[in-house]
This record gives C-alpha cells, structure tokens and sequence, in this order.
C-alpha cells in the first residue's frame, strides 16, 4: 500500500533561516503529491502540489519537486518566517472509487520559527 | 464564499454524554471525510461519504457514526462520550475526480 515518511520534528529555526522538510513515499506509478499546512488551532490548508514527476509546485515561498527517482518531495524556504510556525504534512493520494481519493498523510513536522 | 464550517470549534462535556459534531460545505462538493487527529498531530481518516446516503468507515475503527442526508451536511455522532474520545476532530471535502481535500477548522472535544 501507499506510505508517506516525513522527517520528525519538531524543527526550531531562527527567523531568515533556510528551511527543508522531509518527505518521502511508497506507491504505485506517479501519483500527485501534496504539502498541507496547519496553523495553530485550524484545519489543514493546501499550500501546494505536484501533479508528475520533475513538476515543482510553489506558493508562499515555499517549493518542493516531485523526484521519482528518489521518491521525494521535500519541501523548502529559503527564509522562514515567525508566521510560518505550523505544522506540516506531506501527503499522496490514491483513487479509493467512485471518483473518490483518499489521502496518505505523513506524520506531521512541527515548525517553530524564533525572532 | 464557498467554505466548509464546523461547530462547535471547541466543546468540554462529561461521559456519557451523548454529541454530534456538525460539518456543513458550501462548496457543492459530492465527497465528505472525518478525521481524528491524536496529540502526536497524525491524521487518521474514521470516517468517508462519496454522496447522500452514503457512509463507509476509514482505517481507524471508532465508536462514532456518520450520516449524509445532505449534500452539504455530514454530522459525526457519540452515543456515548468516554475520556478515550477526546481528541480533535476534522471535516473536510473533494469533488468527484479532484485529489485535494478541503478542510474545515476543527473541532477540538475534550471528555472529562
């Protein structure tokens, strides 16, 4: 079955500094990857995807590339901010019928970003 | 605005009480999931819709049930709330052949 393995956290930076998270996994073919953010007290968010290999999704300053050779999708920022801190999951969908997808998430990284 | 609410946000109630956990979207979306998201921040799906009528459970067995009279509503019910139960709860949805899932604020249950 599909597997997502996301490096543990939690990861403390001091503001401006070079963020990488983690994220690799295990499925059949190629399938879209995803980076969803969660913000203290609220649900999850979308920040950005990859739908094939070698496409490098982007928002908010962060990026991540789909590399099937490593079955990768780390997510990276080139300088953190304080309200980046969150928690972050990597995560890959598989058809589960009628046009349904369920996800695979990976465990979560907490991010604490320091003035 | 398209959205997708849940309520309460937060909610304190002793055992044996029973609780429903409201999620409603305005997004017009056919698919709804309920997740239980533990301290540790893992996510694990309890409980799926792919349309009215329709409810299937997830990979983590839990003592809740689910209905979907409505497209846009998909309550998750406790018969009987234990200490065990208490957690944060997430609604989200999907359009039929979209891989996102949308979620919703949460609700954070706390059994005493």
């Amino acid at each position: 079955g599909n597997s997502v393995t996301q490096m543990e956290g939690p990861v403390t930076l001091s503001e401006e500094a070079f963020l990488t998270i983690n994220c690799t996994y295990t499925a059949t073919g190629y399938p879209s990857l995803f980076w969803y953010v969660q913000y203290p007290g609220e649900g999850l968010q979308l920040l950005l995807k990859a739908t094939k290999a070698d496409d490098k999704g982007s928002n908010k300053g962060f990026e991540a590339t789909y590399r099937k050779e490593t079955t990768s999708f780390h997510l990276e920022k080139g300088s953190v901010q304080v309200s980046d801190s969150a928690v972050y999951f990597c995560a890959l969908p598989a058809y589960s019928g009628a046009g349904s997808y369920q996800l695979t998430f990976g465990k979560g990284t907490k991010l604490s970003v320091i003035p | 605005e398209a959205d997708i609410y849940q309520t309460p946000r937060y909610l304190v109630i002793g055992t044996g009480k029973k609780i429903t956990l409201e999620c409603s979207q305005t997004m017009g979306h056919d698919k709804m999931y309920w997740y239980q998201q533990d301290p540790g921040m893992e996510l694990h799906l309890i409980h799926y819709s792919y349309g009215v009528n329709s409810t299937e459970k997830g990979d983590l067995s839990s003592e809740s049930t689910v209905s979907r009279i409505r497209t846009e509503h998909f309550p998750l019910t406790l018969e009987s709330a234990r200490p065990s139960h208490t957690s944060q709860y997430l609604c989200a949805s999907g359009q039929t052949g979209e891989r996102e899932q949308y979620f919703g604020p949460g609700t954070r249950l706390t059994v005493t």
